[in-house]
């Protein structure tokens, strides 16, 4: 079936850099795109959401960029603390209800 | 205010017994979606509610699970004879409305150990 994945699993970035993170999507269907962050023994919570109608949005030193034409999510921190230590998933909506994740990319920040 | 609450926060039960986890949603939140997360992986949607009804239960694997949202407000996610597989930490969220365009808010989720 159609998923979301990311594409690498670990990144690992110095304190005061930026950060990337990359998403595949396969569903062109998908129409409505999240970046969750979520730290041990928590859910995961809200960063930023785009819809396909989009290609950017900006937020508080996170970036979402869409492009469609290659099924690529990308999430940007700008200035890379270490409280953005965290697992980060993309999740698509295309169904209306239910949310498909990927498999997450841990980030490490190193002071 | 207080966010989406799940009890209790860690179970561990024997293979075959019946467990039952629960889900206090952020108030005034008319949908509510049990996932549930493997180690290492993304959280799985199991089951969609909008209001007392199961909109969507899709996501559920068999017919051990099954959940219920009597009132509208708290759900309960049942599980009968438990297996070791069920074992995975079991995340509740709610939104305002159910839909695509709105935020889903999880709770800490409730960590299953089946042994």
């Amino acid at each position: 079936g159609e998923s979301v994945g990311l594409h690498l699993p670990t990144l690992s970035v110095q304190e005061g850099d930026n950060s990337i993170i990359n998403c595949a999507y396969s569903n062109s269907a998908s129409d409505y795109f999240i970046w969750y962050k979520q730290e041990s023994g928590k859910g995961p919570q809200f960063i930023i959401d785009i819809r396909s109608n989009m290609d950017k949005r900006q937020g508080q030193r996170v970036t979402v960029l869409l492009n469609k034409t290659v099924k690529h999510l990308s999430l940007q921190i700008a200035a890379t603390q270490p409280g953005d230590s965290a697992v980060y998933f993309c999740a698509e909506n295309n169904a209306g209800n239910m949310l498909t994740f990927g498999g997450g990319t841990r980030l490490m920040v190193k002071p | 205010g207080a966010g989406v609450s799940q009890t209790p926060s860690n179970k561990v039960t024997e293979k075959g017994k019946y467990v039952e986890l629960r889900c206090d949603p952020i108030s005034g939140h008319t949908a509510l979606y049990w996932y549930r997360q493997s180690l290492g992986q993304g959280p799985e949607f199991l089951i969609y509610f909008q209001g007392t009804g199961a909109a969507d239960d899709s996501g559920l694997p068999n017919d051990r699970f099954f959940a219920v949202r009597p009132e509208g407000s708290v759900s309960t996610l049942k599980i009968q004879r438990t297996e070791r597989g069920d074992s995975a930490v079991y995340l509740c969220a709610s939104s305002v409305v159910g839909g695509e365009a709105y935020e889903q808010y999880f709770g800490p989720g409730t960590r299953l150990t089946v042994t």
